[in-house]
């Protein structure tokens, strides 16, 4: 069965500093990744997927991801953050019955 | 831009009490999702819809119903409510089984 793994419930950073947020995947059958972004009290808004093509995928709000194969990874990357991009990051493979599995989110905290 | 609205925002029930969830979309998508998140969980999948008309179950569909009568409408019925169901619940939709997900801004649903 896929799953998600999330190691980092919560990554404190200071503004304009560079973040990455973890995820790995497992995954038997092609993989297809997403990260989606939970500001508070919303509903979840798509940053990025990979699907096929180029592993490095850019998204909304200078986002990007890589995805690794052989690490089974798909970590997410900003070079400089804001105040603004506190929130919960989850990340989501899609399973053989093609729905999403989620991991258990990564709180971002970004301080001035 | 509605995009998926749910109804209601916010709900108190007592042990026993029955109440149904609404969800409905304007992007004429054929698959619809029903998720509660809990804290630390991320978001798991109660029951699924891939068209009008047809249901299924995700990864924790106990003690909950769901009917898909009309394409741009998708119900989560709680029978008889306990306090182990107080969450919050997201609907969600897509275009296809590869497509992103589209989310509502959720229910928080309490169980006394």
């Amino acid at each position: 069965a896929q799953s998600v793994t999330q190691l980092d419930s919560q990554v404190p950073v200071f503004e304009e500093a560079p973040v990455e947020l973890r995820c790995n995947y497992s995954s038997s059958v092609s993989v297809y990744l997403f990260w989606y972004v939970q500001y508070p009290n919303q509903g979840l808004q798509l940053l990025l997927k990979y699907l096929s093509g180029s592993t490095l995928v850019k998204g909304i709000n200078g986002f990007e991801a890589e995805f690794n194969k052989s690490q089974t990874s798909f970590h997410l990357r900003k070079p400089s953050v804001h105040i603004s991009d506190t929130a919960e990051y989850f990340c989501a493979v899609r399973d053989s019955s093609y729905k999403l599995i989620f991991g258990s989110g990564t709180r971002l905290l970004v301080r001035p | 831009n509605a995009g998926v609205t749910q109804t209601p925002k916010f709900r108190v029930l007592k042990t026993g009490q029955s109440m149904t969830l609404l969800c409905a979309q304007d992007m004429n998508h054929e698959y619809m999702y029903w998720y509660r998140q809990d804290p630390g969980m991320g978001l798991r999948l109660i029951h699924y819809s891939v068209g009008e008309g047809t249901t299924a179950k995700g990864e924790v569909p106990d003690g909950y119903n769901v009917s898909r009568l009309k394409k741009q409408n998708f119900l989560l019925g709680l029978e008889s409510a306990a306090p182990s169901q107080t969450s919050v619940y997201f609907c969600a939709s897509s275009s296809g089984s590869n497509q992103p997900q589209h989310f509502g801004d959720g229910t928080r649903l309490s169980i006394l």
